[in-house]
């Protein structure tokens, strides 16, 4: 079956420090890859994504590349903010199940 | 104009109660979902409806019934509520169910407290 590993959070970082959150999949196919954030008391919103292998997606200063040989979707910013702090989430979708299969979440807490 | 909205947003009740949540998007999609968020933030699949027709269910006990009366619709019905099911329940929708269309936008959430 498909699944998602995350790496565990929380993560602390200070302002201006760099980003890797670490993602990999497991997947039957080719999936499309995504990663959501979560503020706090909100919704998931999609951060990027990429749909093929050597993608990549690009939105607000994140950046993650669809790597189909280690299977990962690493996500990472050159230099984070206090309005970061959320919760990652990693996931994946295959037309062939229908559904979007996340991970675990990590969470992310910028420090001035 | 919010895309995929959830009512109410904060629901608390006693065990055994019957409940539901309601959700509506606004966004001209045909596939709406939706989702269970544990305390430790884990997110699951609970149920998918396209063009009305359901087309996932996951394991989920037969205490929770979905409902879509049309495409832009999708409720949440439980019934006799335990403790466990307190969490945050998420509705989602996308334009199709598979290829570059399957992006989900999510509403905010309903906090569900059973006491």
């Amino acid at each position: 079956g498909n699944s998602v590993t995350q790496m565990e959070g929380p993560v602390t970082l200070s302002e201006e420090a760099f980003l890797t959150i670490n993602c990999t999949y497991t997947a039957t196919g080719y999936p499309s890859l995504f990663w959501y954030v979560q503020y706090p008391g909100e919704g998931l919103q999609l951060l990027l994504k990429a749909t093929k292998a050597d993608d990549k997606g690009s939105n607000k200063g994140f950046e993650a590349t669809y790597r189909k040989e280690t299977t990962s979707f690493h996500l990472e910013k050159g230099s984070v903010q206090v309005s970061d702090s959320a919760v990652y989430f990693c996931a994946l979708f295959t037309g062939g199940g229908n559904k979007l299969t996340f991970g675990t979440g990590t969470q992310l807490k910028v420090e001035l | 104009d919010t895309a995929v909205s959830q009512t109410p947003k904060y629901l608390v009740t006693q065990m055994g109660n019957d409940k539901s949540i309601k959700c509506e998007q606004n966004l001209g999609h045909d596939t709406m979902y939706w989702y269970k968020q544990d305390s430790k933030k884990f997110l699951k699949i609970m149920f998918s409806y396209n063009n009305k027709e359901l087309i996932i269910n996951e394991t989920v006990p037969n205490r929770f019934s979905p409902k879509s009366p049309d495409k832009a619709h999708l409720n949440l019905h439980i019934n006799s509520l335990e403790l466990g099911d307190s969490a945050v329940y998420f509705c989602a929708s996308s334009q199709g169910d598979r290829g570059p269309k399957t992006e989900q936008y999510f509403g905010p959430g309903t906090r569900l407290t059973v006491t």
